[in-house]
């Protein structure tokens, strides 16, 4: 079955760079949208943006101007990165694939603290 | 950006109830909504597509229902796995998004 599971560190320290990886098993990447999600501790859900199997990208204007999302299909992977990072982005990062989010990773969290 | 608003913010209910949540659009979005439940620690786990269709897998005590801008979650009879929290998900227009959440307690 399709598995997708998050790979990053845990701690980036304010004004750094925040970088995940998110790896995809059990389906081709082709033909699908491939999404990052984030969760703050105790809160709701925020669509951070998608990226399809050719490269095209889709961000959250709240985001735009720091994040990049980018796909290696010969590596079945895609990643996140979120630069000049605050106290705010700490969360749970998913991955998910289909801009239905049929499938989710487990998540990560991710503290951005010195 | 589409608000989606979710009502009510948190249940609570027995096991055997029929529960109902809704979810409202400030703009149409067609059937382009999804439901999810999401446990402690969890990761959101996706129950229903394009408004009405039932995930592969997803009890069929579970049902959707709506279009374009009023949309509801029924859950016919509540099992003990079922209390969780659930969101609402247009992915019609960007950017995408979720409304705040329904918490479903064990009354």
């Amino acid at each position: 079955q399709v598995q997708l599971q998050e790979s990053g560190p845990g701690l980036v320290k304010p004004s750094e760079t925040l970088s995940l990886t998110c790896t995809v098993s059990g389906a081709s990447m082709s033909s699908y949208y491939w999404s990052w999600m984030r969760q703050p501790p105790g809160k709701g859900l925020e669509w951070i943006g998608y990226i399809s199997y050719s490269g095209n990208t889709i961000y959250n204007p709240s985001l735009m101007s720091r994040v990049t999302i980018s796909i290696n299909t010969s590596k079945s992977q895609f990643s996140l990165s979120l630069t000049s990072v605050t106290a705010a982005d700490t969360a749970v990062y998913f991955c998910t694939r289909d801009t239905s989010l049929q499938y989710w990773g487990q998540g990560t969290l991710v503290t951005v603290s010195s | 950006d589409i608000q989606m608003t979710q009502s009510p913010s948190s249940l609570s209910a027995s096991v055997g109830d029929r529960v109902t949540i809704t979810c409202r659009a400030s703009q149409g979005i067609s059937n382009y909504l999804a439901w999810f439940q999401q446990r402690p620690g969890q990761a959101p786990k996706s129950l229903i597509h394009t408004a009405s269709s039932l995930r592969s897998g997803v009890p069929s005590r579970f049902s959707g229902s709506g279009s374009g801008t009023d949309f509801t979650l029924t859950i016919s009879s509540l099992q003990p796995e079922d209390f969780a929290t659930y969101y609402c998900h247009q992915y019609t227009s960007h950017p995408h998004t979720f409304g705040q959440g329904t918490k479903l307690e064990m009354k």
